[in-house]
């Protein structure tokens, strides 16, 4: 079965700065790649998402870059806020069906 | 667009109860709809798969007979769970898939908290 690695777990950076998560997967047929935000108690919330004909995406502050030479892919925040603040999950879909990484919480300090 | 809903959004039940959720999708019509569980500080884990009138995929390790699920309609999907145990306690959350060109999108559903008592 596929197999998601997120990375870090735990990212604490100060407002203004760029956060960098990353994930690595090994099923070669995942040919899509979203991002989502989760704040605590609520649903996982579409931030941005890559398709595999693409090597990046960019929408104002979020950026995803992928690589499926090397099965990784990263979300990159620039100027990050303390909205910002939030658990962030990666995924993979080659069937239609999600394989989520294991998370990463953000915490973005004033 | 693409609004998916949940109902209850928390219930505590006892111990060997059964417990309904639904799963909508106001907007639009669901093509496919996923159920997850999600335990404190972990990620979502998928339980099962559903298409319109068919029956449901379920994931290794998860009991068919124990989490039932109905998928009704384009919009409604159930999951049912039954002889609810303590262990049973976790986030619900289903989210919900459209046909067209962003089908593989899943929208996700405000989550159902389950205490079981």
């Amino acid at each position: 079965g596929e197999n998601v690695e997120q990375h870090p777990s735990t990212l604490s950076v100060q407002e203004g700065d760029s956060a960098v998560i990353k994930c690595t997967y090994s099923d070669s047929a995942s040919n899509y790649f979203p991002w989502y935000k989760q704040e605590l108690g609520k649903r996982p919330q579409l931030i941005i998402d890559i398709r595999s004909n693409v090597g990046e995406k960019k929408d104002q502050r979020i950026a995803v870059t992928l690589n499926k030479t090397a099965k990784h892919f990263s979300l990159h925040i620039t100027e990050t806020q303390p909205e910002d603040s939030a658990v962030y999950f990666c995924a993979t879909s080659g069937w239609g069906k999600f394989q989520f990484g294991a998370g990463t919480q953000v915490v973005v300090t004033p | 667009g693409a609004v998916v809903s949940q109902h209850p959004s928390w219930v505590i039940c006892k111990s060997g109860t059964s417990v309904k959720i639904e799963c909508r999708s106001l907007d639009f019509q669901a093509t496919t709809m996923f159920w997850y569980r999600q335990f404190p500080k972990q990620s979502l884990m998928l339980m099962a798969t559903s298409n319109e009138g068919s029956k449901a995929t379920y994931e290794q390790g998860v009991e068919k007979d124990k989490f039932l699920i109905n998928h009704a309609s384009l919009t409604l999907s159930t999951l049912t769970v039954t002889s609810a145990h303590p262990e049973d306690s976790s986030f619900y959350i289903c989210s919900a898939s459209r046909a067209g060109r962003d089908q593989e999108t899943q929208y996700f559903g405000p989550g159902t908290r389950l205490l079981v008592l």
